[in-house]
């Protein structure tokens, strides 16, 4: 059974860099034909999709976001990481790390967790 | 961008009935559709994928169908722990881009 778990400093600095990882276990993160993604949940409202890699490294993100996010992967330790640089108070948000559903496959989530962006 | 649209935004519904809720794509998806559910404080949990495979474990009592543009999740007898909040989402292959409803909530 798959299992993601993000990790990560809960307080963040305006102005400053938003770095997250998300470990995978029961399974190899450089399976070939599955993406890996971040989304993210505002206070009170929906899920945002922030960006997403391939195993091949391949990133694609967010449009609205795109200026200010990077995603990588370390095949060694199965993981992969986010970064968001300049945040704002607008991006206090729980972050999640998943493998979502794609084509016949199921898809798996991890528990999030919770950046508060606060001087 | 594929946009998805989620009907009605809120329900109010009873013990026991029937609850379907719409997802509309902005352009053909195939199958390509998730359906979650998502509680207070949670993360969002998944029922539905390819629009109509249970994911294991969920009740049976969740259904979903479609193809195409329109899609839609059938509770068919609504229970205590079925109060949520539920997502659709597109999960497109290349590029591997995602997109979610605006989510349904339904309460008592």
């Amino acid at each position: 059974q798959l299992q993601l778990q993000e990790s990560g400093p809960g307080l963040v600095k305006p102005s400053e860099t938003l770095s997250l990882i998300c470990t995978v276990s029961g399974g190899s993160i450089s399976r070939s034909n599955y993406y890996w993604a971040w989304i993210r949940q505002s206070p009170g409202k929906g899920l945002e999709w922030i960006g997403s890699i391939y195993y091949s490294r391949s990133t694609y993100y967010n449009s609205s976001l795109k200026s200010r996010v990077s995603i990588s992967v370390d095949s060694s330790k199965n993981q992969f990481s986010l970064k968001l640089t300049s945040v704002t108070v607008a991006d206090t948000a729980v972050y999640y790390c998943a493998r979502p559903p794609q084509g016949s496959n199921s898809g798996y989530w991890g528990q999030g967790t919770l950046v508060t962006v606060s001087s | 961008d594929i946009q998805m649209t989620q009907s009605p935004s809120s329900v109010s519904a009873s013990l026991g009935d029937r609850v379907t809720i719409t997802c509309r794509a902005s352009q053909g998806i195939g199958t390509w559709l998730a359906w979650y559910q998502q509680k207070p404080g949670k993360a969002p949990k998944l029922l539905i994928y390819d629009a109509s495979s249970l994911q294991s474990g969920v009740p049976s009592r969740f259904g979903g169908s479609g193809s195409g543009t329109d899609f839609t999740l059938t509770i068919s007898s609504l229970q205590p722990e079925d109060f949520a909040t539920y997502y659709c989402q597109h999960a497109n292959t290349f590029p591997p881009t995602l997109a979610f409803g605006g989510g349904t909530t339904v309460d008592i």
